[in-house]
């Protein structure tokens, strides 16, 4: 199993400003995944993280408003950038066990709410 | 591309009554299929997945899901409601073919049991 630290769990921003997540992984992981889960929604991927790459971004999401670092193997940031009330959302960071067929492990997630 | 699909958004069944919450994805080759639950204001929990094997899987809390590779279905499942099982239920499928490596989540169903 893994243990996932995200912080902060909540915050205000005001809009035009910068939010960075944190997400500390108590093992060794080889990829973690950032999810925005807007209000009573489902779990949408904004990008996969891989230790020493750049981190694949899905479809609608993109670099320069969410980047994402991946220093080593139990850590990672996720930015979001220049926010708009738009922005407001719980964002979780996510890791998979050793294989493939493990279940994902969450974070308690940050919930935005940007003004 | 691997998508999952839950077509209902809300479910209501009487405490006591048997409960299904329907699945059905889309892979290239073989799924990982999981199942989440998420209670109001608190994470993602585990329930079960399927991975190979036999098409009956049992998981967490009584429930239980049934793999059906012709109908590409994963029907979640529970013989007996409980109202404490009131909750929003997510599908989940990992395309163990696809480079990506991603899991995907459906758009969740939210699950009343009237008492």
């Amino acid at each position: 199993s893994a243990v996932i630290s995200q912080k902060p769990s909540r915050d205000i921003c005001q809009r035009g400003t910068s939010l960075t997540i944190q997400c500390q992984v108590d093992s060794q992981v080889t990829m973690m995944f950032w999810y925005r889960q807007q209000p009573g929604q489902s779990l949408t991927l904004i990008a996969t993280a891989n230790q020493g790459s750049e981190a694949t971004y899905e479809s609608g999401f993109v670099i320069d408003k969410f980047p994402i670092s991946r220093p080593n193997l139990t850590f990672s940031t996720l930015t979001v950038s220049n926010l708009s009330p738009e922005d407001s959302s719980i964002y979780l960071c996510s890791v998979s066990g050793r294989t493939r067929s493990e279940k994902l492990f969450f974070g308690s997630g940050t919930q935005l709410s940007v003004l | 591309a691997q998508s999952v699909a839950q077509p209902e958004d809300q479910v209501n069944v009487a405490e006591g009554n048997p409960l299904t919450v329907k699945c059905t994805y889309s892979v290239s080759g073989n799924p990982y299929l999981f199942w989440y639950v998420q209670y109001p204001n608190r994470g993602l929990q585990f329930l079960l997945k399927y991975i190979t094997g036999d098409n009956l899987v049992k998981g967490s809390y009584g429930f239980e899901a049934e793999f059906n590779k012709s109908q590409t279905s994963f029907h979640l499942k529970k013989p007996s409601a409980l109202v404490s099982d009131s909750a929003l239920y997510f599908c989940a499928v990992r395309d163990i073919w696809n480079r990506d490596d991603k899991i995907i989540f459906g758009k969740g169903t939210r699950l009343h049991i009237l008492p």
